[in-house]
Protein backbone atom coordinates (compact mmCIF):
# COMPACT_ATOMS: atom_id res chain seq x y z
CA UNK A 1 0.00 0.00 0.00
CA UNK A 2 1.46 3.57 -1.12
CA UNK A 3 1.50 5.51 2.28
CA UNK A 4 1.94 9.27 1.94
CA UNK A 5 -0.09 11.13 -0.40
CA UNK A 6 1.34 14.30 -2.57
CA UNK A 7 -0.65 17.36 -2.99
CA UNK A 8 -1.00 18.54 -5.81
CA UNK A 9 -0.48 16.06 -8.63
CA UNK A 10 1.21 18.46 -11.03
CA UNK A 11 2.41 22.35 -10.54
CA UNK A 12 3.30 24.58 -13.23
CA UNK A 13 5.20 27.84 -12.40
CA UNK A 14 7.15 30.61 -14.12
CA UNK A 15 11.01 30.63 -12.78
CA UNK A 16 11.62 32.24 -10.06
CA UNK A 17 8.59 31.58 -8.19
CA UNK A 18 8.08 29.60 -5.35
CA UNK A 19 6.89 25.85 -5.24
CA UNK A 20 4.87 24.06 -2.48
CA UNK A 21 4.06 20.97 -2.54
CA UNK A 22 2.45 19.09 -0.04
CA UNK A 23 2.43 15.52 1.62
CA UNK A 24 -0.09 14.04 4.15
CA UNK A 25 -0.19 10.63 6.04
CA UNK A 26 -2.77 8.83 8.11
CA UNK A 27 -1.23 7.43 11.26
CA UNK A 28 2.23 7.61 12.97
CA UNK A 29 5.46 8.31 11.87
CA UNK A 30 8.80 8.13 12.77
CA UNK A 31 10.77 10.43 9.84
CA UNK A 32 9.24 11.79 6.64
CA UNK A 33 11.55 12.12 3.72
CA UNK A 34 11.41 13.71 -0.06
CA UNK A 35 12.81 12.52 -3.04
CA UNK A 36 13.44 14.20 -6.38
CA UNK A 37 12.86 12.09 -9.85
CA UNK A 38 14.26 13.09 -12.91
CA UNK A 39 12.33 11.53 -16.08
CA UNK A 40 13.23 8.05 -16.40
CA UNK A 41 15.84 8.18 -14.07
CA UNK A 42 16.11 6.77 -10.13
CA UNK A 43 14.99 9.01 -6.98
CA UNK A 44 17.34 11.29 -5.47
CA UNK A 45 17.07 11.39 -1.55
CA UNK A 46 16.70 15.52 -0.95
CA UNK A 47 15.83 15.76 3.03
CA UNK A 48 14.90 13.71 6.11
CA UNK A 49 12.80 15.46 8.56
CA UNK A 50 12.09 13.50 11.98
CA UNK A 51 8.94 13.38 13.94
CA UNK A 52 10.20 15.49 16.63
CA UNK A 53 11.57 17.89 14.47
CA UNK A 54 9.73 21.01 12.80
CA UNK A 55 11.61 22.78 10.03
CA UNK A 56 14.60 21.97 7.99
CA UNK A 57 16.59 23.83 5.04
CA UNK A 58 18.52 22.58 2.28
CA UNK A 59 19.45 25.27 0.39
CA UNK A 60 16.45 26.56 -1.61
CA UNK A 61 14.86 24.00 -0.07
CA UNK A 62 12.76 24.13 3.24
CA UNK A 63 10.80 21.41 4.44
CA UNK A 64 8.07 21.59 7.23
CA UNK A 65 6.09 18.71 9.44
CA UNK A 66 2.89 19.22 11.33
CA UNK A 67 2.25 16.17 13.27
CA UNK A 68 -0.72 17.07 14.79
CA UNK A 69 -1.66 17.32 11.17
CA UNK A 70 -0.10 14.51 9.83
CA UNK A 71 1.16 16.68 6.77
CA UNK A 72 4.67 17.67 5.40
CA UNK A 73 5.32 20.63 2.76
CA UNK A 74 8.35 21.05 0.53
CA UNK A 75 8.70 24.63 -0.29
CA UNK A 76 11.32 25.26 -3.34
CA UNK A 77 12.02 28.85 -3.46
CA UNK A 78 13.49 31.31 -6.51
CA UNK A 79 12.67 27.99 -9.17
CA UNK A 80 14.87 27.50 -11.79
CA UNK A 81 13.92 24.96 -15.00
CA UNK A 82 16.50 22.48 -13.89
CA UNK A 83 13.78 22.34 -10.84
CA UNK A 84 11.22 20.31 -13.18
CA UNK A 85 11.01 16.97 -11.82
CA UNK A 86 8.49 14.56 -9.97
CA UNK A 87 8.85 15.30 -6.19
CA UNK A 88 7.94 12.30 -3.79
CA UNK A 89 7.34 11.92 -0.10
CA UNK A 90 7.61 8.70 1.65
CA UNK A 91 7.09 7.13 5.44
CA UNK A 92 7.13 4.97 7.54
CA UNK A 93 4.12 5.14 9.31
CA UNK A 94 3.34 2.16 11.65
CA UNK A 95 7.11 1.69 11.80
CA UNK A 96 6.94 -0.25 8.45
CA UNK A 97 9.65 0.59 5.49
CA UNK A 98 9.81 3.80 3.55
CA UNK A 99 6.59 3.68 1.87
CA UNK A 100 6.00 6.55 -1.40
CA UNK A 101 3.17 8.75 -2.48
CA UNK A 102 2.11 8.78 -6.19
CA UNK A 103 4.12 12.55 -6.49
CA UNK A 104 4.25 16.12 -7.86
CA UNK A 105 5.12 16.74 -11.36
CA UNK A 106 6.39 19.91 -11.17
CA UNK A 107 7.47 21.93 -14.04
CA UNK A 108 9.61 25.25 -14.41
CA UNK A 109 8.86 26.94 -17.23
CA UNK A 110 11.82 29.46 -18.61
CA UNK B 1 33.60 5.76 -6.76
CA UNK B 2 30.77 4.95 -4.36
CA UNK B 3 27.00 4.09 -5.51
CA UNK B 4 24.40 1.33 -6.44
CA UNK B 5 24.26 0.11 -10.22
CA UNK B 6 21.64 -1.47 -12.04
CA UNK B 7 21.63 -3.60 -15.27
CA UNK B 8 20.61 -3.74 -17.93
CA UNK B 9 19.21 -0.38 -18.21
CA UNK B 10 16.40 -1.94 -20.68
CA UNK B 11 15.71 -5.29 -20.74
CA UNK B 12 13.04 -6.83 -23.30
CA UNK B 13 11.69 -10.04 -22.53
CA UNK B 14 8.75 -12.61 -24.09
CA UNK B 15 5.96 -13.86 -22.00
CA UNK B 16 6.47 -16.94 -19.88
CA UNK B 17 10.04 -16.06 -19.33
CA UNK B 18 11.57 -15.54 -16.40
CA UNK B 19 14.40 -12.58 -15.86
CA UNK B 20 16.69 -11.55 -13.44
CA UNK B 21 17.66 -7.94 -13.10
CA UNK B 22 20.81 -7.26 -11.32
CA UNK B 23 22.10 -4.90 -8.35
CA UNK B 24 24.75 -4.06 -6.82
CA UNK B 25 26.16 -1.52 -4.15
CA UNK B 26 29.20 -0.46 -2.84
CA UNK B 27 28.51 1.53 -0.04
CA UNK B 28 28.50 -0.31 2.70
CA UNK B 29 24.63 -0.35 3.46
CA UNK B 30 23.10 -3.00 5.11
CA UNK B 31 19.97 -2.57 3.41
CA UNK B 32 18.67 -3.10 -0.01
CA UNK B 33 15.53 -2.99 -1.65
CA UNK B 34 13.03 -3.61 -4.56
CA UNK B 35 10.29 -0.98 -6.10
CA UNK B 36 8.45 -1.08 -8.89
CA UNK B 37 7.06 1.97 -10.89
CA UNK B 38 4.72 2.08 -13.47
CA UNK B 39 3.97 4.86 -15.65
CA UNK B 40 2.85 8.32 -13.84
CA UNK B 41 2.54 6.68 -10.08
CA UNK B 42 4.45 6.01 -7.02
CA UNK B 43 6.98 3.46 -5.59
CA UNK B 44 5.78 0.26 -4.95
CA UNK B 45 8.08 -1.95 -2.35
CA UNK B 46 8.17 -5.75 -3.85
CA UNK B 47 10.70 -7.08 -1.62
CA UNK B 48 13.94 -5.65 0.96
CA UNK B 49 16.75 -6.95 2.92
CA UNK B 50 17.88 -5.57 6.34
CA UNK B 51 21.05 -8.24 6.29
CA UNK B 52 22.90 -10.40 3.88
CA UNK B 53 20.56 -14.17 3.65
CA UNK B 54 17.53 -12.60 4.63
CA UNK B 55 15.00 -10.61 2.69
CA UNK B 56 10.75 -9.66 3.84
CA UNK B 57 7.89 -9.36 1.18
CA UNK B 58 6.99 -5.79 0.45
CA UNK B 59 3.51 -5.14 -0.88
CA UNK B 60 3.59 -6.41 -3.79
CA UNK B 61 6.30 -9.19 -3.85
CA UNK B 62 3.73 -12.19 -5.65
CA UNK B 63 5.65 -12.96 -8.85
CA UNK B 64 9.15 -12.12 -7.88
CA UNK B 65 11.54 -13.78 -5.85
CA UNK B 66 14.71 -12.19 -4.54
CA UNK B 67 18.65 -13.71 -2.73
CA UNK B 68 20.85 -12.02 -0.42
CA UNK B 69 24.03 -14.09 -0.49
CA UNK B 70 26.75 -11.10 -0.99
CA UNK B 71 26.10 -7.64 1.29
CA UNK B 72 26.55 -5.96 -2.24
CA UNK B 73 24.20 -7.53 -4.13
CA UNK B 74 20.41 -7.82 -4.10
CA UNK B 75 19.24 -9.24 -7.97
CA UNK B 76 15.66 -9.28 -8.52
CA UNK B 77 13.80 -12.58 -10.08
CA UNK B 78 10.41 -11.70 -12.34
CA UNK B 79 8.90 -14.67 -12.70
CA UNK B 80 6.62 -15.71 -14.84
CA UNK B 81 3.62 -15.86 -12.36
CA UNK B 82 3.60 -12.30 -12.96
CA UNK B 83 0.96 -11.29 -14.20
CA UNK B 84 2.02 -7.73 -15.34
CA UNK B 85 5.38 -7.23 -15.00
CA UNK B 86 6.33 -4.37 -17.88
CA UNK B 87 7.12 -1.85 -15.43
CA UNK B 88 10.16 0.41 -14.22
CA UNK B 89 12.22 -1.04 -11.74
CA UNK B 90 14.52 0.89 -9.18
CA UNK B 91 16.83 -0.79 -6.80
CA UNK B 92 17.80 1.28 -3.53
CA UNK B 93 20.17 0.81 -0.42
CA UNK B 94 20.26 2.84 2.74
CA UNK B 95 22.53 2.45 6.10
CA UNK B 96 19.86 0.87 8.33
CA UNK B 97 15.66 0.34 7.75
CA UNK B 98 14.24 4.14 7.86
CA UNK B 99 17.10 5.97 6.75
CA UNK B 100 17.55 8.08 3.60
CA UNK B 101 17.50 5.30 0.40
CA UNK B 102 20.13 5.53 -2.25
CA UNK B 103 18.58 4.72 -5.55
CA UNK B 104 19.92 2.98 -8.48
CA UNK B 105 19.23 4.67 -12.09
CA UNK B 106 16.55 1.76 -12.82
CA UNK B 107 15.75 -1.09 -15.52
CA UNK B 108 12.93 -0.93 -17.40
CA UNK B 109 11.53 -4.13 -18.52
CA UNK B 110 9.56 -4.90 -21.08
CA UNK B 111 7.68 -8.31 -21.21
CA UNK B 112 5.65 -8.78 -24.90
Amino acid sequence: SQQGEEDPQALSIQEGENATMNCSYKTSINNLQWYRQNSGRGLVHLILIRSNEREKHSGRLRVTLDTSKKSSSLLITASRAADTASYFCATDEDNNDMRFGAGTRLTVKP
Amino acid sequence: DGGITQSPKYLFRKEGQNVTLSCEQNLNHDAMYWYRQDPGQGLRLIYYSQIVNDFQKGDIAEGYSVSREKKESFPLTVTSAQKNPTAFYLCASSIGIRSALYFGPGTRLTVT
